[in-house]
């Protein structure tokens, strides 16, 4: 089973408005993080928001937010009032193992390809 | 404080020569991540390394390719004989060491685009 599933390979959203893109994940380990990371088109990766499974409250970061819902093992990331800046390839990790601290290995979604229209 | 640094950023390589990737992890950092992103794919865990130890390996072909993350110098990542399957981008990530820093921190170099031909 994949541990980290996006279903949207391609979103489009008008500037200036709210967008969702879906993350679902399977592990059975009860301490974990949840990561989203953006990539130009230049290739790098950047970090946005991280989410630990015992926090209380979703992340937030500026414009990004986590939607972290834990029964149904969803960590949906929302970008609020788009910009065109933010046309990328966006892509939902997960570290295992927080507890035992045994690396920071991550696993990757397929992500999800962003493109805001003016 | 210079982040996580790559080179090259993009390597040509021939069919059966060998690729050599660096990385220099962020100051401070002792653990070094390799991850292979093939296109149109997500990042792929190769090998987790601490200084002289390579501490998982899990995600490495088990023939081509070896790691090592020496006392001085940067973190290699080395493709024997590579094939046009291995064109893809490598990245490296590096993080404090444990107990240190923010528990999930892990930093990511730009890449290093390997293109064989």
């Amino acid at each position: 089973a994949q541990k980290i599933t996006q279903t949207q390979p391609g979103m489009f959203v008008q500037e200036k408005e709210a967008v969702t893109l879906d993350c679902t994940y399977d592990t059975s380990d009860p301490s974990y993080g949840l990561f989203w990371y953006k990539q130009p088109s230049s290739g790098e990766m950047i970090f946005l928001i991280y989410q630990g499974s015992y926090d209380q409250q979703n992340a937030t970061e500026g414009r990004y937010s986590l939607n972290f819902q834990k029964a149904r093992k969803s960590a949906n990331l929302v970008i609020s009032a788009s910009q065109l800046g933010d046309s990328a390839m966006y892509f939902c990790a997960m570290r295992e193992g927080l507890v035992n601290n045994a690396g920071n290995m991550l696993t990757f979604g397929g992500g999800t390809r962003l493109m805001v229209k003016p | 404080n210079a982040g996580v640094m790559q080179n090259p950023r993009h390597l040509v390589r021939r069919r059966g020569q060998e690729a050599r990737l660096r990385c220099s992890p962020m100051k401070g950092h002792s653990h070094v991540y390799w991850y292979r992103q093939l296109p149109e794919e997500g990042l792929k865990f190769m090998v987790y390394l601490q200084k002289e130890n390579i501490i998982d390996e899990s995600g490495m072909p088990k023939e081509r390719f070896s790691a090592e993350f020496p006392k001085e110098g940067p973190s290699i990542l080395r493709i024997q004989q590579v094939v046009r399957g291995d064109s893809a981008a490598y990245f490296c990530a590096s993080s404090p060491p444990l107990g240190q820093g923010r528990l999930w921190e892990a930093f990511f170099g730009q890449g290093t685009r390997l293109t064989v031909v």
